[in-house]
């Protein structure tokens, strides 16, 4: 059971251009959703993450939004560049230290 | 850099053998998790310790799968007769205290299983 789906599965993006990424969710008792960068051959790194009681979050380029309760969040990479070309999934887990339940990923790519 | 290393980066074997991985977290990490990747999907999750407790497991990890981390530090992932069907990046996550979520990714373990 796929329950964190992410759409859409690949992206092209001019430079300076704004990437968005969705995701949507089943299971209601989940309340964290990070996002993570993925680079070829690396393990995924942590990019920023969210919790239901706020319905935004920025840092730098990359800002979140969160909509409870049509079960959907995104991330938004603004003025994105060729170096933001990467793997990005989203995921989300219930409760503090538990297992996290990734989305199927977004290939970026940032053309110069 | 998160601290968490994964040992070794890379192992090609052939099907039947056996095969262990292992993961070093940062000594903050008390939370430690396991995770399979395959080409073009996202994680899976296999397996979670607090200290050396192994507290979780998902219906992924079969009989063939077996983890253990002994005296809390690091961890040992190992796969007995392998198939084919487990050549996949093997991730492990670490975690620090039980209030916080965040999770820090190793670089994995591509395994080949020719």
């Amino acid at each position: 059971q796929q329950q964190v789906k992410q759409s859409p599965q690949s992206l092209i993006v001019q430079k300076g251009g704004i990437s968005i990424i969705n995701c949507a969710y089943e299971n209601t008792a989940f309340d964290y959703f990070p996002w993570y960068q993925q680079f070829p051959g690396k393990g995924p790194a942590l990019l920023i993450a969210i919790r239901p009681d706020v319905s935004e979050k920025k840092e730098g380029r990359f800002t979140i939004s969160f909509n409870k309760s049509a079960k959907q969040f995104s991330l938004h990479i603004m003025d994105s560049q060729p170096g933001d070309s990467a793997t990005y999934f989203c995921a989300a887990s219930m409760g503090a230290g538990n297992m996290l339940t990734f989305g199927g990923g977004t290939r970026l790519m940032v053309k110069p | 850099d998160t601290g968490v290393s994964q040992d070794p980066r890379h192992k090609i074997t052939k099907r039947g053998q056996n095969v262990t991985f292992r993961c070093d977290p940062i000594s903050e990490h008390n939370r430690l998790y396991w995770y399979r990747q395959t080409l073009g999907q996202g994680p899976e999750f296999l397996t979670y310790f607090q200290n050396e407790a192994q507290l979780e497991k998902s219906r992924l990890l079969s009989d063939r799968f077996s983890a253990e981390r002994p005296k809390g530090s690091f961890s040992t992932l190992e796969i007995q007769r392998t198939e084919q069907g487990d050549s996949a990046m093997y991730l492990c996550a670490g975690g620090q205290g039980t209030s916080t979520d965040t999770q820090y990714f190793g670089p994995g373990t591509r395994l080949t299983v020719l």
